[in-house]
């Protein structure tokens, strides 16, 4: 049983729009959700994360919302630029082990 | 400070052969995993090591692959023997202790098993 789900898989957004990425999990010992960027050549990179007890963390143009009840979060990337083109994976982390999700694949059109 | 450095970034490999991939990890972090992506499973945890002690193998991975950590600044994923099926990007992060919500990913190694 896959304990992260991304979706869309794929994503394509004008420059300017606001992009959202979705993420839901099963385990509700889950403390901790990291958003991972990567570019293509590149490890993943921390972007912003956010704790279990928080409803919502913002940094810059980047906001996650997370519903606890739901075991849903979102990433919201506004004023998209091409240079957020990229792959993004949602992690959950019990303290014990984390789980990434398969990807979200972003591709922002100027 | 530097970052997680893997050697080397690419490697072509013949079917049976044995690889090592290299990995020093961020000076002061204690955590170090190494994992598998690929496009259709995604990122695959193959190993993880706490101040040098192997916390998790990776299970399906255990019999081709090894990881070792000598030092607390270095660590080698051997897979033998390798095959094509193992053609895939090896990437190694290192966290402080216990943040394995904030790792730190080195560029990885494109590994192709012809």
């Amino acid at each position: 049983q896959q304990q992260v789900r991304q979706s869309p898989q794929s994503l394509t957004v004008w420059e300017g729009e606001t992009a959202i990425l979705n993420c839901s999990y099963e385990d509700s010992t889950f403390n901790y959700f990291p958003w991972y960027q990567q570019f293509p050549g590149e490890g993943p990179a921390l972007l912003i994360s956010i704790s279990s007890v928080s409803d919502k963390k913002e940094d810059g143009r980047f906001t996650i919302f997370f519903n606890k009840r739901e075991k849903k979060l979102s990433l919201h990337i506004t004023d998209s630029q091409p240079g957020d083109s990229a792959t993004y994976f949602c992690a959950g982390d019990n303290n014990n082990r984390i789980f990434f999700g398969d990807g979200t694949q972003l591709v922002v059109k100027p | 400070d530097a970052g997680v450095t893997q050697t080397p970034r690419h490697e072509v490999a013949e079917k049976g052969q044995t690889i090592i991939l290299k990995c020093e990890p961020v000076s002061g972090h204690n955590d170090l995993f190494w994992y598998r992506q690929t496009k259709i499973q995604g990122l695959e945890l193959l190993s993880y090591f706490r101040s040098k002690s192997l916390m998790e193998d990776g299970g399906a991975f255990k019999d081709r692959f090894k990881a070792e950590m000598l030092n607390s600044s270095f660590s080698t994923l051997k897979i033998q023997p390798t095959e094509p099926k193992d053609s895939a990007v090896y990437l190694c992060a290192s966290s402080l202790r216990g943040r394995q919500d904030t790792q730190y990913f080195g560029p990885g190694t494109r590994l192709l098993v012809l």
